[in-house]
Parts: structure tokens; sequence; C-alpha cells
């Protein structure tokens, strides 16, 4: 069975800086897909970026861009110029590539922001 | 641009009750999932379904009964509600290749 590792429970950083969120993942699957989801206080799941594992590129969503280690088994989300609007919990995933599309997901990193 | 719709969004039962939390898509996805999220902990799955009429067992099902009936909903039933259900249940929904969609979550205390 997959299991997916977030080993940071809370990070904090100035607004305007940037931080990195690390997620590790483990799995004997070759092809896979790992999301980046946000929860912010109102409690909704919102996705942030995705990455299909057969794609060496790595993800890139505005401020937001991953850093994908096929080998390493690593998935770091990186947020630029943080905002106050980024706060939240962020939630690491991961997805096989074939059957029920089930989402696998890490215990989450608290996110603060600080003005 | 409903997406998935969870009802209710906040329910408090005493021990031994039942209920069922509904969740209702409109986006004709085939897959539908329930999800349990407590303190401290990412998301778990509860039961599954990857079509109309069918249902699976997640990680966490004991507990639970699921339903798919229609297409675009998926019912959680407690029969029996303990204090350890007490938790936030998100339903989803996706299609092969494409992100889930969630809703926005029914807390449940349990008392």
């Amino acid at each position: 069975a997959q299991t997916v590792t977030q080993s940071q429970p809370e990070m904090s950083v100035q607004e305007a800086e940037t931080v990195t969120l690390s997620c590790t993942y483990d799995t004997s699957e070759s092809d896979y897909y790992l999301f980046w989801y946000k929860q912010p206080p109102s409690r909704q799941m919102i996705l942030v970026i995705r990455q299909e594992a057969y794609k060496q590129q790595n993800a890139t969503e505005n401020r937001f861009s991953v850093n994908f280690q096929k080998a390493a088994k690593s998935f770091s989300l990186k947020i630029s110029d943080s905002q106050l609007g980024d706060a939240a919990m962020y939630f690491c995933a991961y997805r096989s590539f074939q059957g029920a599309q089930k989402l696998v997901f890490g215990q989450g990193t608290r996110l603060t922001i600080n003005p | 641009n409903a997406g998935v719709t969870q009802t209710p969004k906040f329910r408090v039962l005493k021990t031994g009750q039942s209920m069922t939390l509904l969740c209702a898509q409109d986006m004709n996805h085939e897959y539908m999932y329930w999800y349990r999220q407590d303190p401290g902990m990412g998301l778990r799955l509860i039961h599954y379904s990857v079509g109309e009429g069918t249902t699976a067992k997640g990680e966490v099902p004991d507990g639970y009964n699921v339903s798919r009936l229609k297409k675009q909903n998926f019912l959680l039933g407690l029969e029996s509600a303990a204090p350890s259900q007490t938790s936030v249940y998100f339903c989803a929904s996706s299609r092969q290749g494409v992100a889930q969609h969630f809703g926005d979550g029914t807390r449940l205390s349990i008392l």
C-alpha cells in the first residue's frame, strides 16, 4: 500500500518570502499522480497543483511550483512571494494512475504567514 | 455551478442514533468517495464507488455503510453512531484522469 509522509507539522514564513513544504511517499508503482491540496479555515479542499509521474518537468501554477524527485520519492511544494491568503493546512496526496482514483493523503502541514 | 454538495453541513447526534449524510454531484463523474478528517491527520478513505450501483471499502470502513443508487448521489450511513465517529466528513467526485472535487464537509459530533 502507498503511504505519504509530511514531516513538518507546522511552518511559518514572512509575507512576500518563499517557503518550501516537504512531502515524501512510498510506492512500488511507476505511474501515478501527486497533488497538493490547500485547506483554509473555511475547511474547503482546494487543489493547488498536480504532477504526473511520467512527466519530468516540474509543475508550476503561478506562485506555486513543485520539486518532483521520482527516484527519491520526494514531492515538495514551493510558494513564492507568500501572501496572507496562503495561510492554510497543506496536504500532499498520491493517486495511482489506474484503478479507482483513490487519494492517499499525508498528515498535513499548517502554514502560517507572518505580516 | 454547484459541483459537490454535502448535506447537512453540521449535525450533533447521541450515541446509538443513526443518520445519513448525502453527497450530490452535478459533474457527471463516475467515481465518488467518502473521507473522514480527524485532528492531526490527513483525510482517510471510508468507502468509494466507481459507478452507479457499485461500492467498495476504503481504509476505515467499519461502522459505516454506503449506497450509490443514482450516479449523482452517494450516501454515507451511520447505523449506530459512536463517539469515535466524531469527525469532519468530506465527499469527493472525479472521473478518470481528473483531480477529485471536494464538497465543503460535514462536521459531525457524537455525544
